[in-house]
């Protein structure tokens, strides 16, 4: 099976920051994949998709870069919606569709 | 608007089963793939299974298979989710989702709102 790290595990942040998540795979993925926002009590939301692919409606402050096995979620101004955990996950091993651990970013 | 809705919060004594269902509202069921995935309460997301709605085929985890059931009903747009030799460690939400399929590839779309399992003697 696929495995997904990702790091930090946990990030403090202010307002108006540049956010990076580093998402790693144990073996090449191409850009199969995904990251997703959930907020406590929430379900997952969609936010990037084939690596790089912004769902709609989500606002372009958030960008994803990679392939392979390195992959990275960039919040480029980060806003107090934004505090949340940040989970990627990899569609290359149909269909088993593995998660990360997950990155919680709070408020500093 | 398209939408899963989940049913409600179950309460299980270990041992017993519990049956989840997810109805899908505002698109062609038959069309999406659906999975499911749960979260232990603090933990991160657990990928359970999918199934196919449309042919009913499915494929789950290697860890629940022989305790997970995933089955639906193509008449009410409605999946199912039974979790059977109920333990303590199957406390969770139990999330719904639906795969959106392109060409540069998959992804969860759409999520249920989560039902909360909770196994206790």
């Amino acid at each position: 099976d696929i495995q997904l790290t990702q790091s930090p595990s946990f990030l403090s942040a202010s307002v108006g920051d540049r956010v990076t998540i580093t998402c790693r795979a144990s073996q090449g993925i191409s850009s199969y994949l995904a990251w997703y926002q959930q907020k406590p009590g929430k379900a997952p939301k969609l936010l990037i998709y084939a690596a790089s692919t912004l769902q709609s409606g989500v606002p372009s402050r958030f960008s994803g870069s990679g392939s392979g096995t390195e992959f990275t979620l960039t919040i480029s101004s980060l806003q107090p919606e934004d505090f949340a955990t940040y989970y990627c996950q990899q569609l290359n091993s149909y269909p088993i569709f593995t998660f990360g651990p997950g990155t919680k970013v709070d408020i500093k | 608007q398209v939408q899963l809705v989940q049913s409600g919060a179950e309460v299980k004594k270990p041992g017993a089963s519990v049956k989840v269902s997810c109805k899908a509202s505002g698109y062609t069921f038959t069309s999406y793939y659906m999975h499911w995935v749960r979260q232990a309460p603090g933990q991160g997301l657990e990928w359970m299974g999918i199934i196919n709605p449309s042919g009913g085929s499915t494929s789950y985890a290697q860890k629940l298979q022989g305790r997970v059931t995933m089955t639906r009903d193509t008449s009410t747009s409605t999946v199912y989710m039974e979790l059977s030799s109920l333990r303590s460690e199957d406390t969770a939400v139990y999330y719904c989702a639906r795969m959106y399929s392109s060409s540069r590839g998959n992804a969860f779309d759409i999520w249920g709102q989560g039902t909360m399992v909770t196994v206790s003697s």
